[in-house]
């Protein structure tokens, strides 16, 4: 199986500022990863798949990079709505599809 | 508008059954592979089934496999997950999620969720 870790746990920032979420895989997965929202009492929702394409309606904000092992989601300028939590999930060898443990963006 | 509604959740005992369904509308069901997904209280994602937009494969997490079954009917535009044996570790919020149509392991549609709690 392989294990997605995501760094940092909880990253505190202010609006318009700068957010680079880390994602590590176990193994390399090429450029299998997706990474999803989830706000709180809401739902996940699809950012980024295969790594660096944004799904349908994601504003260009987000972006992602990264194959192999190593991936990052940046959001260029936080918005008040994007505090949220990011999980990333793999899909290079599965079953299982495995998700990492999230990161909480918070206001600082 | 795409909708999933799933149903079924409840308070349960241990080592009994619970079958939840998810309907879905505003899309062709048929034509979608469909997951689902769980979150145990504060926790995050686990990826549970998987199922071919024609039911003809699946695939389970290890931790639910034998004792999980997904299915789908899509004359009725509903998936389900039969759950037998349920432990206390199942106790999570259980999501609906479809496929990308094309690249199915990916979720790009989510339902609001049904909990289920497996407590003694």
């Amino acid at each position: 199986e392989i294990v997605l870790t995501q760094s940092p746990a909880t990253l505190s920032l202010s609006p318009g500022e700068r957010a680079t979420l880390s994602c590590r895989a176990s193994q390399n997965i090429r450029s299998h990863l997706a990474w999803y929202q989830q706000k709180p009492g809401q739902v996940p929702r699809l950012l980024i798949y295969d790594a660096s394409n944004r799904a349908t309606g994601i504003p260009p904000r987000f972006s992602g990079s990264g194959s192999g092992t190593d991936f990052t989601l940046t959001i260029s300028r936080l918005e008040p709505e994007d505090f949220a939590v990011y999980y990333c999930q793999q899909r290079s060898k599965w079953p299982p599809l495995t998700f990492g443990g999230g990161t909480n963006v918070e206001i600082k | 508008q795409v909708y999933l509604v799933e149903s079924g959740g409840g308070v349960v005992q241990p080592k009994t059954s619970l079958r939840l369904s998810c309907a879905a509308s505003g899309f062709t069901f048929s034509s979608y592979a469909m997951h689902w997904v769980r979150q145990a209280p504060g926790k995050g994602l686990q990826w549970v089934t998987f199922t071919t937009y024609d039911g003809n494969k699946t695939y389970y997490a290890d931790s639910v496999k034998g004792r999980f079954t997904i299915s789908r009917d899509n004359s009725k535009n509903t998936l389900y997950l039969q759950m037998n044996s349920l432990r206390a570790d199942d106790t999570a919020v259980y999501y609906c999620a479809r496929g990308d149509l094309r690249y199915f392991y990916y979720m790009d549609v989510w339902g609001r969720g049904t909990t289920v709690t497996v407590s003694s």
